[in-house]
């Protein structure tokens, strides 16, 4: 079946820049989604890309897609310490969402 | 304009007992998902409520029911608990016809302690 799988952890500086991979096996997944989960709350979607798309930018977040090689990233410019949170990767699996363990992004002061 | 809404927010029960869990999906949409969520882990699907249907199911047991209403809102009915049960319950909505992005958003969760 589909899997989709996420680095654990990643730690940077306040205003660096952060870059969250992801990779997946099903390259029939039209649409591709990232989250956002603060402690105790639940997903919040941050943004998605569809298939057909390279590269996708929304404010201080660019996702890029690498189809050819399964590999999906989030890169968040000028990370804050509000962005501390777990991030996941979510494809669409035939209208269920397929997650990832999600990544542990903290960011230091 | 609410977003999905889920109760009870907590939840502690004992083994062999059962539970309902409740979902409210965001005005407008007509599709309720449930996701399983263990500790330390990426959500995994359960099932898809459309049209007071179960339209997919994920790897679970029989022990995991559901049903939607009129309203499209959604329960969730878990039997003979298990310790293994323990986890957070998401609900998540959305539109079933929406140009072919399942875009789901999700409800603040129900947390389940199973002692």
């Amino acid at each position: 079946g589909e899997d989709v799988e996420q680095s654990l952890f990643l730690s940077v500086r306040e205003g660096d820049s952060s870059v969250i991979n992801c990779t997946y096996t099903d390259s029939s997944s039209t649409y591709l989604y990232w989250y956002k989960q603060e402690p105790g709350a639940g997903l919040q979607l941050l943004t998605y890309i569809f298939s057909n798309m390279d590269m996708k930018q929304d404010q201080r977040l660019t996702v890029l897609l690498n189809k050819k090689d399964k590999h999906l990233s989030l890169r968040i410019a000028d990370t804050q310490t509000g962005d501390s949170a777990i991030y996941f990767c979510a494809v669409n699996g035939g209208g269920k969402l397929i997650f990832g363990q999600g990544t542990e992004l903290s960011v230091k002061p | 304009d609410a977003g999905v809404t889920q109760s009870p927010t907590h939840l502690i029960k004992t083994r062999g007992q059962q539970v309902t869990l409740r979902c409210s999906p965001k005005s407008g949409h007509d599709t309720v998902s449930w996701y399983q969520q263990a500790l330390g882990q990426g959500p995994q699907f359960i099932f898809q409520y459309y049209e007071e249907e179960e339209r997919q199911r994920g790897n679970f047991p029989d022990r995991f029911s559901g049903h939607q209403f009129p309203n499209y809102s959604s329960e969730l009915n878990v039997n003979a608990l298990l310790l293994g049960d323990s986890a957070l319950y998401l609900c998540a909505s959305s539109l079933r016809f929406s140009s072919g992005n399942n875009e789901q958003f999700f409800g603040p969760g129900t947390r389940l302690t199973v002692l």
